[in-house]
């Protein structure tokens, strides 16, 4: 069964970069021709995508965080990462990994979730 | 940008129907996928490309999409479906984009 677990700090100083991974178990990235994506959801407020990366490296991104933001993947430790630089109290919010479909770019599979705090 | 909107809310008794919508510009060209988020957890997907559904979702669960609008439809609600749902669709502009989403409320 197919796991991905959000890591990082809880705590980010504005206006220092924020930095996840997303590491992936019970299935290779590298093996598989997956979107790769995060998701994040400020308290109280709707889902909003961030951006996701395709097994092969290629970058998708949201038009609102696109200056600030930039995915990776390193399939040698099957796992992929967030960084979003400039952070202020708005980027605050629980972040999700998930993996994306290809075909219909459904959201299948998510990552518990990680609160990230932006505060001084 | 593509914009996706649903109502802020939708409540139903047990026993009863749910439908809940979602609209954007010439929608039913597009693929609709539909997520479940109880409180304090990831959301599930519990129906993809507008009507199908995942392995272990309940046939309860069933999905429509037309025009500008898709629908989600909960038939014999109980008390465990009450969340909050969202569309989403990926948009060649925008990429991937959520609605608002809905707080469904079981009375």
């Amino acid at each position: 069964q197919l796991q991905l677990q959000e890591s990082g700090p809880g705590l980010v100083k504005p206006p220092e970069t924020l930095s996840l991974t997303c590491i992936v178990s019970g299935g290779s990235i590298s093996r598989s021709s997956y979107y790769w994506g995060w998701i994040r959801q400020p308290p109280g407020k709707a889902l909003e995508w961030i951006g996701s990366i395709y097994y092969s490296g290629s970058t998708y991104y949201s038009p609102s965080l696109k200056s600030r933001v930039t995915i990776s993947v390193d399939t040698s430790k099957n796992q992929f990462s967030l960084t979003l630089n400039s952070v202020t109290a708005a980027d605050t919010a629980v972040y999700y990994c998930a993996r994306q479909s290809p075909v219909d770019f459904s959201l299948a599979y998510w990552g518990q979730g990680a609160l990230v705090t932006v505060s001084s | 940008s593509y914009v996706l909107t649903q109502p802020p809310s939708v409540s139903v008794a047990p026993g009863q129907t749910a439908r809940i919508t979602c609209e954007g510009n010439n929608l039913g060209s597009k693929s609709v996928h539909w997520y479940q988020q109880k409180p304090g957890q990831a959301p599930v997907v519990v129906v993809y490309d507008n009507s199908d559904r995942p392995s272990g979702i309940p046939e309860r669960f069933s999905g429509s999409n037309s025009g500008n609008t898709a629908s989600l439809t909960i038939s014999r609600v109980e008390a465990g479906d009450e969340a909050d749902y969202y569309c989403q669709v990926w948009d060649s502009t925008t990429t991937v984009v959520f609605g608002g989403g809905t707080k469904l409320t079981v009375l």
